[in-house]
């Protein structure tokens, strides 16, 4: 079957780096996204990973492994508005779309 | 504004009763899908459409339909709603280009009885 796996819980202080890791196995592959939810709202998108690497925009950044089937996203200099559900994303063969459950981030003050 | 629209926002139904969630984006994009969200199952694809008159089933197609008449639009039908189908619906779209990034609709927050 196709799954991605990502962890449900992240807790950081503001002002801290987090990771947020992301492993899929999936039949095809064209690129790995990742979207931040607000409580009430509708995912938004955040960054897309095609090839190899590391892409950065602003605070966040985002990694992809293709031969390991592994990403992240890194956050840094987090702040309270950070708090969100954070989900990665796979988009396979034509436009078919596979959501991780999705990570639930904390940021303490 | 660029935006992508839903209707109803909120519906609560009966079993068995037809319903239809309008989605309508004004960004003249390709690609659109329609996402249900579950606690504890993140979003689960539907359907979606690559162009007019063009649509495949997602990974949980079953008890859904859609069409794909006109660019803008791509309603989903409930032909005989069940309990199971109670849920949180998002429509996406995306243009045809190398970021796949998905505009997201308010969402639908759908209660069947």
């Amino acid at each position: 079957g196709q799954s991605l796996e990502q962890p449900s819980e992240v807790t950081a202080v503001e002002g801290a780096i987090v990771q947020i890791n992301c492993t899929y196995q999936t039949s095809g592959f064209y690129g790995l996204s990742w979207y931040q939810q607000h409580d009430g709202g509708a995912p938004t998108f955040l960054s897309y990973n095609a090839l190899d690497g590391l892409e950065e925009t602003g605070r966040f950044s985002s990694f992809l492994s293709r031969s390991d089937s592994y990403g992240y996203l890194l956050l840094q200099e987090l702040q309270m508005k950070d708090s969100a559900s954070y989900f990665c994303a796979v988009t396979t063969g034509g436009f078919k779309t596979i959501f991780g459950a999705g990570t639930r981030l904390f940021v303490k003050a | 504004e660029a935006q992508v629209t839903q209707n109803p926002r909120y519906l609560i139904t009966v079993t068995g009763k037809k319903l239809t969630v309008t989605c309508s984006q004004n960004m003249n994009h390709e690609y659109m899908s329609w996402y249900r969200q579950d606690p504890g199952l993140g979003l689960r694809q539907i359907y979606y459409s690559m162009n007019v008159e063009v649509t495949d089933k997602g990974d949980v197609p079953e008890g859904y339909k859609v069409s794909r008449k006109e660019k803008r639009n791509f309603p989903l039908i409930l032909e005989s709603p069940s309990p199971n189908q109670t849920s949180l619906y998002f429509c996406a779209s995306n243009p045809q280009n190398q970021y796949n990034e998905q505009f997201f609709g308010p969402g639908t927050r759908l209660t069947v009885l």
